[in-house]
């Protein structure tokens, strides 16, 4: 089954820097992958997501990229603010079924 | 437009108690799932709907969970006899069939 591998576990950048957060999966016939932000004591929410049929994807200070051939895929944030600071997840998905996640990763915006 | 709730938000029980959790997805979704959340991880999968259909369950759900969603609307996840290894926040998530799954904001158990 799939299994998808992330990091940095941690992650701390000071206010208006980027930051970059990378995943690897191992199923090649996974084709939907998505980022989730979770902050403390809530569910995860959906921030960006990326189908196997495109290398990259932007909204406004998120991209994701995705290469296929060497099964990894990136989130990047822009100009970071601190309310960015949470535990980002990524995820892989066959089928538009069941997701597999990263084991997260903390991301810390300093002012 | 409301989105995925979940009752309660938290519960404590003791152990050996049975409890029971409630989802209710996004109005027009017909896919709903369950998924489990220890401290310090991602989520892990545990069992999906289509309408009122059980389409899979994790190797994790053993045969002290079972999930159910009668009308094909809101579900119900039941953990009978709870063990202190039970306790996580479980999150359930909804979809259209082919899009994104979004969240609920969890129920958080402990086992005492």
């Amino acid at each position: 089954g799939e299994n998808v591998e992330q990091h940095p576990s941690t992650l701390s950048v000071q206010e208006g820097d980027s930051a970059v957060i990378k995943c690897t999966y191992s199923d090649s016939a996974s084709n939907y992958f998505p980022w989730y932000k979770q902050e403390l004591g809530k569910g995860p929410q959906l921030i960006i997501d990326i189908r196997s049929n495109v290398g990259e994807k932007k909204d406004q200070r998120i991209a994701v990229t995705l290469n296929k051939t060497a099964k990894h895929f990136s989130l990047h944030i822009t100009e970071t603010q601190p309310e960015d600071s949470a535990v980002y997840f990524c995820a892989g998905n066959t089928g538009f079924q069941k997701l597999v996640f990263g084991t997260g990763t903390r991301l810390l915006v300093s002012p | 437009d409301t989105g995925v709730s979940q009752d309660p938000r938290h519960k404590i029980t003791k152990r050996g108690q049975n409890v029971t959790f409630r989802c209710d997805p996004i109005s027009e979704h017909n896919r709903l799932y369950w998924y489990r959340q220890t401290l310090g991880q991602g989520p892990e999968f545990l069992t999906y709907f289509q309408n009122e259909a059980q389409l899979e369950k994790s190797r994790l759900l053993s045969d002290r969970f079972s999930a159910e969603r009668p009308k094909g609307s809101f579900s119900t996840l039941e953990i009978q006899r709870t063990e202190q290894g039970d306790s996580a926040m479980y999150l359930c998530a909804s979809s259209h069939p082919g899009a994104e799954q979004y969240f609920g904001p969890g129920t958080r158990l402990t086992v005492t």
